[in-house]
């Protein structure tokens, strides 16, 4: 899988947009970007995933550039129960094995 | 709203001590992921199921740990027995796929501490 990269920590103020950056410059053509995130004491848990366009579910949208070296996961109005720990996770449809390989992630901080 | 659900929740156990953590996939999904997370590893595989069949079991310690799945609604780890080092939090995620590369349903999970 490719390697991805991300900031440590974010802040962002409730209400208002949570944009989490995510670096993947090494991706292949046949590799999908995942989200997931992990709320304390929680299993992680899956927010969205593509392979080249941008998606959009009840949680959040994912932007991907067209040359798919990084992309961003958009919270459109973050509340306090989204401060968690977010993957960003590049994945491969052959030889990825079955591990998850979470990284570090970004520890988001929603504020009052 | 689906779910994996994991029991217990919490286990304290004793050095030596048989541990049981039993998982029920999300209805209809036919892979079962068992992981473990620690502050020093994260989140490691330890078995993978496929319609019931382990198809990787790589990452378990296979002198202590054992993997079953008895019918399609319940998954099983066992640590026999148990030491120190197992304590961790051990998670359970079930998928629908086939090649492995399905997305993956994440259940509470089960915090294992042997004293």
């Amino acid at each position: 899988d490719a390697k991805t990269t991300q900031p440590p920590s974010m802040d962002c103020a409730e209400g208002r947009a949570a944009n989490l950056p995510c670096n993947h410059s090494t991706i292949s053509g046949n590799e999908y970007v995942y989200w997931y995130r992990q709320i304390h004491s929680q299993g992680p848990q899956y927010i969205i995933h593509g392979l080249k366009n941008n998606e959009t579910n009840e949680m959040a949208s994912l932007i991907i550039t067209e040359d798919r070296k990084s992309s961003t996961l958009i919270l459109p109005h973050a509340t306090l129960r989204d401060t968690a720990v977010y993957y960003c996770i590049v994945r491969g449809l052959t030889n990825s094995g079955y591990a998850l390989n979470f990284g570090k992630g970004t520890s988001l901080l929603v504020t009052p | 709203d689906a779910r994996v659900t994991q029991t217990p929740r919490h286990k304290v156990t004793e050095m030596g001590q048989e541990v049981t953590m039993r998982c029920q996939p999300i209805l209809g999904h036919n892979t079962v992921f068992w992981y473990r997370q620690t502050m020093m590893q994260g989140l490691e595989l330890l078995a993978y199921f496929r319609n019931r069949a382990p198809l990787d079991d790589s990452g378990m310690p296979k002198d202590r740990f054992s993997a079953e799945m008895p019918d399609a609604t319940l998954a099983t780890l066992k640590i026999q027995p148990s030491e120190p080092r197992d304590s961790a939090v051990y998670f359970c995620a079930s998928g629908l796929g086939q090649g492995g590369q399905e997305t993956q349903y994440f259940g509470p999970g089960t915090r294992l501490l042997v004293l």
